[in-house]
């Protein structure tokens, strides 16, 4: 069974700061995986998906890199901003004809970005 | 284009009593899912639809019915709820030639006492 792990589980950082959030997933067998931000009380956006075939994604100040092999993904983020304070919840889908899309998911990492 | 839309948003419910959730969505995805978030755990699967008239149980299916008579609606049914069921319902829906990218609606507030 799939299992994702993001660490930190909470981040506090000041203004202007380079940081990096980390996801682990027990199953290297899989079609992708997409981060997401959840604002309180809200749904979730996605921010960026990675095809299992791709090593990394860009978008604006977010960059996004996977190394299947070790079951491994990062998200950076460039020059944070207060904005940018969220909760960070990394998902996989697995590889397979049934999977369908299914995602699994860690349990996020709480991001506080401050003045 | 109003992407995915949950009614309602916010619902209290007696124990033993029944209602549905409504999930809509406009982008013509043929796969929709229902997951459940809850503190410490994440959000989980519960059951989920691959096309119109089909449905599959997910990892946390008990307690929970679904169907999806429309390609662009899938319910999700509680019969008999309980304190458990109390949690925040998220409808998704995705489309394989996005890569199966998943749009989430805003989700529904369930408070079962």
């Amino acid at each position: 069974k799939q299992e994702v792990t993001q660490i930190p589980a909470a981040l506090s950082v000041p203004e202007g700061e380079n940081l990096v959030l980390n996801c682990s997933f027990t199953d290297s067998a899989i079609y992708n995986l997409q981060w997401f931000r959840q604002d309180p009380g809200k749904g979730l956006t996605s921010l960026l998906l990675i095809q299992s075939s791709q090593r990394e994604q860009t978008s604006g100040r977010l960059n996004a890199s996977l190394d299947k092999s070790s079951g491994r993904s990062t998200l950076y983020i460039a020059a944070s901003q207060p904005g940018d304070s969220a909760t960070y919840l990394c998902a996989v889908t697995d590889a397979g004809g049934t999977s369908y899309g299914k995602l699994t998911f860690g349990q996020g990492t709480i991001l506080t970005v401050h003045p | 284009n109003a992407g995915v839309t949950q009614t309602p948003k916010f619902r209290v419910l007696k124990t033993g009593q029944s209602m549905t959730l409504l999930c809509a969505q406009d982008m013509n995805h043929e796969y929709m899912y229902w997951y459940r978030q809850d503190p410490g755990m994440g959000l989980r699967l519960i059951h989920y639809s691959v096309g119109e008239g089909t449905t599959a149980k997910g990892e946390v299916p008990d307690g929970y019915n679904v169907s999806r008579l429309k390609k662009q609606n899938f319910l999700l049914g509680l019969e008999s709820a309980a304190p458990s069921q109390t949690s925040v319902y998220f409808c998704a829906s995705s489309y394989l030639g996005q890569l199966y990218e998943q749009y989430f609606g805003p989700g529904t507030r369930l408070t079962v006492t």
